[in-house]
């Protein structure tokens, strides 16, 4: 699976969109972006995830560069609860290979 | 509840202790993995099962022990940890094929070896 670059943290007020980067340069044709993210001391909980086209769910947005070298998640109106580290994943799809976690991105939503 | 029940959520045992963790999943996903995330450390995957057979032990100490009775559950054996063991244990599921939906993770066993 490719390898992915995130900032180690960031910040974000609360009801502001935060905005979360992911380089990907090396993902190859059939892997996919996935986002995961993990509040303190609990387990990492599904995001979202895309191949090319950018997706978007009751959580969150997915956008992915033309070229998939990078891409960001959205969270339109972050709250305090959106306070986690946050994971970018590329792996394909239906891969029976197990997910590999970084150190991701702690995103702390300030009041 | 994310529909990855583990048990129990909080253990403390000593080093000569015999305990186990419980995982149970009613998503009629088909495989099933242990993760370790010892602190202010990425999680490191330590098993997977697929198909209620282990395919893949990523160098894990033997007083680790997985068992996979069913594919709706998994348990980690332990016996003679060290304190270092002590860490959120994570198992997750899926199915091993197309898994638009990724991996579901249980909220963990925080063990802590004294």
């Amino acid at each position: 699976d490719a390898k992915t670059t995130q900032p180690t943290s960031m910040d974000c007020a609360e009801g502001r969109a935060a905005n979360l980067p992911c380089n990907h340069s090396t993902i190859s044709g059939n892997e996919y972006v996935y986002w995961y993210r993990q509040i303190h001391s609990q387990g990492p909980q599904y995001i979202i995830h895309g191949l090319k086209n950018n997706e978007t769910n009751e959580m969150a947005s997915l956008i992915i560069t033309e070229d998939r070298k990078s891409s960001t998640l959205i969270l339109p109106h972050a709250t305090l609860r959106d306070t986690a580290v946050y994971y970018c994943i590329v792996r394909v799809e239906g891969s029976a290979r197990q997910l590999t976690f970084g150190s991701g991105t702690q995103l702390t939503v300030l009041p | 509840e994310t529909g990855v029940t583990q048990t129990p959520r909080h253990l403390v045992m000593g080093m000569t202790n015999k305990k186990s963790l419980k995982c149970e999943q009613h998503l009629g996903h088909n495989a099933m993995y242990w993760y370790k995330q010892s602190a202010k450390k990425p999680l490191e995957l330590m098993f997977v099962y697929s198909l209620e057979e282990r395919v893949e032990n990523n160098s894990v100490p033997s007083r680790f022990s997985p068992e996979c009775p069913n594919s709706s559950h998994l348990f980690l054996h332990l016996h003679t940890l060290q304190p270092e063991d002590s860490a959120l244990y994570l198992c997750a599921s899926s199915q091993s094929r197309g898994a638009r939906s990724g991996y579901t993770f249980g909220s963990g066993t925080r063990l802590t070896v004294v």
